[in-house]
């Protein structure tokens, strides 16, 4: 049990629409990453968080946009939805000074 | 740009029978490499860890190599079992830095493990 939670498990938007995805990080975590994974795919690194500032981001544009709280719990913000980014979205946590990265279970986003 | 390549891209094997999955990469300065198990649907179980220093890894029937020189990893899996079945990655750690836990992924390998 890695301790790592997301919500929603699943939700469907249409294009254009925005959608917020949470996700609840291990008590003590300071970092926090978020990937995408198209169906058939690797995850792909969207960006990281810590302490609460964001100090990494991989190819996605500025419409791809995250909050860290101060409880460790994270946000991940997609404006302007495109059917492209119809995927699994998965958020891992750590500690620093320790390799160790804690996946949660996902949430699944369609976009019509 | 590291990009990292998982040959082969499904394999089934009858169930007992011991197998090697392959992962490669193309920048060899990494912190580490890692080798995760994903079922359908599901997020990321980490099953082996390998800092560049190390040439290998063992968790009971797992053994995971590196070769950082030559941009390459091996996952065997020895006497697999149904429940094996899944979707390995492999995914390398670019930076030691605090808070810099970005990793790239492989596709990864779907592996069917027939009773």
């Amino acid at each position: 049990e890695t301790g790592v939670t997301q919500s929603p498990t699943h939700l469907i938007k249409t294009r254009g629409q925005q959608v917020t995805l949470r996700c609840s990080s291990q008590s003590g975590h300071n970092t926090v990453s978020w990937y995408q994974q198209a169906l058939g795919q690797g995850p792909q690194f969207i960006f990281q968080y810590y302490r609460e500032e964001e100090n990494g981001r991989g190819n996605f544009p500025p419409r791809f946009s995250g909050l860290q709280f101060p409880n460790y719990s994270s946000e991940l913000n997609v404006n302007a939805l495109e059917l492209d980014d119809s995927a699994l979205y998965l958020c891992a946590s750590s500690w620093t000074g320790t390799d160790t990265q804690y996946f949660g279970p996902g949430t699944r986003l369609t976009v019509l | 740009k590291q990009e990292v390549t998982q040959i082969p891209a499904a394999l089934s094997v009858p169930e007992g029978e011991n197998l090697v999955l392959n992962c490669s990469f193309t920048d060899s300065a990494i912190y580490n490499l890692q080798w995760f198990r994903q079922d359908p649907g599901k997020g990321l179980t980490s099953l082996l860890l390998i800092q560049s220093s190390q040439r290998e890894q063992t968790s009971g029937r797992l053994n995971a190599s590196l070769d950082k020189s030559s941009g390459r990893s091996t996952l065997y899996i020895a006497a697999s079992q149904p429940g094996d079945s899944a979707t390995y990655l492999c995914a390398v750690r670019h930076n030691s830095g605090a808070g810099s836990y970005q990793l790239t992924f492989g596709k990864g390998t779907k592996l069917s493990v027939i009773p």
